[in-house]
């Protein structure tokens, strides 16, 4: 079974469209996260969730709007697409995640989002 | 703001031979995790490491933390073609929620 999953895997788009990207996490963690990973292959924290609340929210753009609608969801919104916006997009979980808690995270597959 | 820094940025050897990367970060942490990364796919943890330990094994990875260099060295001994990745560390803040944040990370190439 796949512990964490992104839906799709391949997402190609023109300029201006808006897109969502789905996550979802099987292992019952208490909290869940958005990457972005760029062509040189540098991995930056977008957002996280826990318990369903936004706890990080790192300098984006607000064109990107995640919704928690569970524990085990994590969906990302992306409006009026920009050229900047291709990557891969990671989900992740963890079991912990709270204040000073130690976490090892689960990874998504990645989405790969490309806009023309 | 990026916190590790790995080098080399890439690394090529050949099988049996072991594997050294090191990661360097800036402000203090509570953890540092390695991570493995193939080509088209997620990360993959590897290890955990706490601010107060010095040394973690797991089968043929050996990492280290010296928390007065701000640096990390992970060890793959005995290299395999399976291992060629790239290898990340993630350091964990001190303070706060806890949240990852990685280096560029080393891909590493071996060949049979």
């Amino acid at each position: 079974d796949t512990a964490v999953s992104q839906t799709p895997k391949y997402l190609v788009t023109q300029m201006g469209n808006d897109k969502s990207i789905k996550c979802e996490q099987n292992l019952g963690h208490d909290t869940m996260y958005w990457y972005k990973q760029d062509s040189k292959k540098f991995l930056k924290i977008m957002f996280s969730y826990n318990n369903k609340e936004l706890i990080i929210n790192e300098t984006v753009p607000n064109r990107f709007s995640p919704k928690s609608p569970d524990k085990a969801h994590l969906n990302l919104h992306i409006n009026s697409l920009e050229l900047g916006d291709s990557a891969v997009y990671f989900c992740a979980s963890s079991q912990g995640g709270g204040v000073n808690s130690y976490n090892e995270q689960f990874f998504g597959p990645g989405t790969r989002l490309t806009v023309l | 703001s990026q916190q590790g820094e790995e080098d080399p940025q890439a690394l090529s050897i050949q099988e049996g031979e072991n594997a050294t990367m090191n990661c360097s970060y800036k402000t203090s942490i509570n953890n540092l995790q390695w991570y493995r990364q193939n080509s088209g796919r997620g990360l993959v943890h590897l290890i955990l490491i706490r601010s107060n330990e010095r040394e973690k094994h797991s089968g043929r990875l050996r990492v280290t933390l010296d928390t007065s260099k701000k640096s990390s060295s992970l060890l793959i001994t005995a290299s395999r073609a399976a291992d060629t990745a790239s290898y990340f560390c993630a350091t964990d803040a001190k303070s706060g929620y806890s949240t990852l944040t990685f280096g560029k990370g080393t891909m590493l190439l071996v060949s049979p």
